[in-house]
């Protein structure tokens, strides 16, 4: 069974700093991948990275960048230059093959973590 | 290109009744899931439709059932409705059914059970 931990119910930071959310994953699948979603308070789902478990590099998307650390199954994400409209609920997922390894059906949730943006 | 549709955004229901939401993926994806967020239990996966095949399902009784179309459009049911039933209803399309693509969601069906 897979299962994803954000340790950060919550976290604050000032406008145009980074800052960096925490996730930790456990798998004993060897093939996975990790997300990162952004959900603001209409409820939408946002995608933001993708991280997959056979990069080798860190996944970057813009402001955003993965933290990718294997051996410690960590994947945080770093968020540079916040800007006020980066308040929201932040998810990290994982995605790893059903029964067989065939396809991949499922995406595992964390109880995420509310980001404040402060001017 | 439209994202995912999801009708209606709102819902108020009564106990012991059965609703519908609908589900139009992106064009072209195959791939629908659903999901369920509440406070308490966070996000749960439901089910996952891939060529009108349910190939995964989640932890949830047989009140939740869904079916996908050949247009990909996906539905969910649930039948006998209970309060905490109450909840938001994401649903989310992806390309293919392996490999490591990406899923889009759509705004979610806010479901009240009253």
């Amino acid at each position: 069974a897979q299962k994803i931990t954000q340790t950060q119910p919550g976290m604050f930071v000032q406008e145009k700093e980074a800052v960096t959310l925490d996730c930790t994953y456990d798998t004993s699948d060897q093939s996975y991948g990790l997300f990162w979603y952004k959900q603001p308070s209409s409820g939408e789902m946002i995608f933001l990275i993708y991280q997959g478990s056979y990069d080798e590099q860190n996944a970057t998307e813009g402001r955003y960048s993965l933290n990718f650390q294997k051996a410690r199954k960590s994947a945080n994400l770093v968020i540079s230059a916040s800007q006020l409209g980066d308040s929201a609920m932040y998810f990290c997922a994982m995605r790893a093959p059903l029964a067989g390894g065939t396809s991949y059906g499922k995406l595992t949730f964390g109880q995420g973590t509310i980001l404040t943006v402060h001017p | 290109k439209a994202g995912v549709t999801q009708t209606p955004r709102y819902l108020i229901k009564t106990r012991g009744q059965q609703v519908t939401l609908s589900c139009s993926p992106i064009s072209g994806h195959r791939s629908v899931s659903w999901y369920q967020q509440t406070p308490g239990q966070g996000l749960q996966f439901l089910f996952e439709y891939f060529s009108e095949t349910q190939r995964n399902k989640g932890n949830f009784p047989g009140r939740f059932s869904g079916r996908q179309f050949s247009n990909s459009r996906s539905e969910m049911n649930v039948s006998t409705l209970e309060l905490g039933d109450s909840a938001l209803y994401l649903c989310a399309s992806s390309l293919a059914a392996g490999g490591n693509y990406g899923y889009t969601f759509g705004s979610g069906t806010r479901l009240t059970v009253v």
